[in-house]
């Protein structure tokens, strides 16, 4: 299967700190995308990264990848009460999506 | 400018019953998909569509069965329902398979 794996499945944090999250994928890819998805709602778009880029911003979010590790992380710095949700990356390989298992992140006021 | 819509939001099916469920989008995308979500298991494609008219399978399609006769619209069916498609269901739409997606709100089906 491609899809990718996140790592840590879940993880807990204080307001302010980094949190970081990788994400694992097995085959090559078009690009690498993150969503968020908040408890009881879908899931949002958060960031795109194409397959010849190594790093990208958006706000507080940074995401990198490393096509020859085949991995992606993503962090959010300054977290915030309202960041606590779960974490998805998506590879896109030909004109398939294929989601990972998420990573549940907790940031604590 | 809704998005996507997803009727209904909430369903508890009997096994063997059957059900449709509607996503409806107004952003004129052409790629339209349906995932089902379930603890521990992140989102699995069921099916999706690349344009009016068309289907095809993902990782998941066995049980179901979805039409897209309207660009706007992608159906999904369930035509004899079974516990282990209790789940929670997003449909999504995009512009083309490299582009984000815009998800609906979900659908929690119960089979008992």
């Amino acid at each position: 299967s491609q899809q990718g794996e996140e790592d840590p499945q879940a993880l807990s944090i204080q307001e302010g700190e980094n949190a970081t999250m990788n994400c694992s994928y097995k085959t090559s890819i078009n690009n690498l995308q993150w969503y968020r998805q908040n408890s009881g709602r879908g899931l949002v778009h958060l960031i795109l990264i194409r397959s010849n880029e190594r790093e990208k911003h958006s706000g507080r979010l940074r995401v990198t990848l490393d096509t020859s590790k085949k991995s992606s992380s993503l962090l959010i710095t300054a977290s915030r009460a309202a960041d606590t949700a779960s974490y998805f990356c998506a590879t896109v390989t030909g004109n398939q999506f294929y989601f990972g298992t998420g990573t549940s992140l907790t940031v604590i006021p | 400018n809704a998005g996507v819509t997803q009727t209904p939001k909430f369903r508890v099916l009997k096994t063997g019953q059957s059900m449709t469920l509607l996503c409806a989008q107004d952003m004129n995308h052409e790629y339209m998909y349906w995932y089902r979500q379930d603890p521990g298991m992140g989102l699995r494609l069921i099916h999706y569509s690349v344009g009016e008219g068309t289907t095809a399978k993902g990782e998941v399609p066995d049980g179901y069965n979805v039409s897209r006769l309207k660009k706007q619209n992608f159906l999904l069916g369930l035509e004899s329902a079974a516990p282990s498609q209790t789940s929670v269901y997003f449909c999504a739409s995009s512009l083309d398979y490299l582009t984000e997606q815009f998800f609906g709100p979900g659908t929690r089906l119960t089979v008992l």
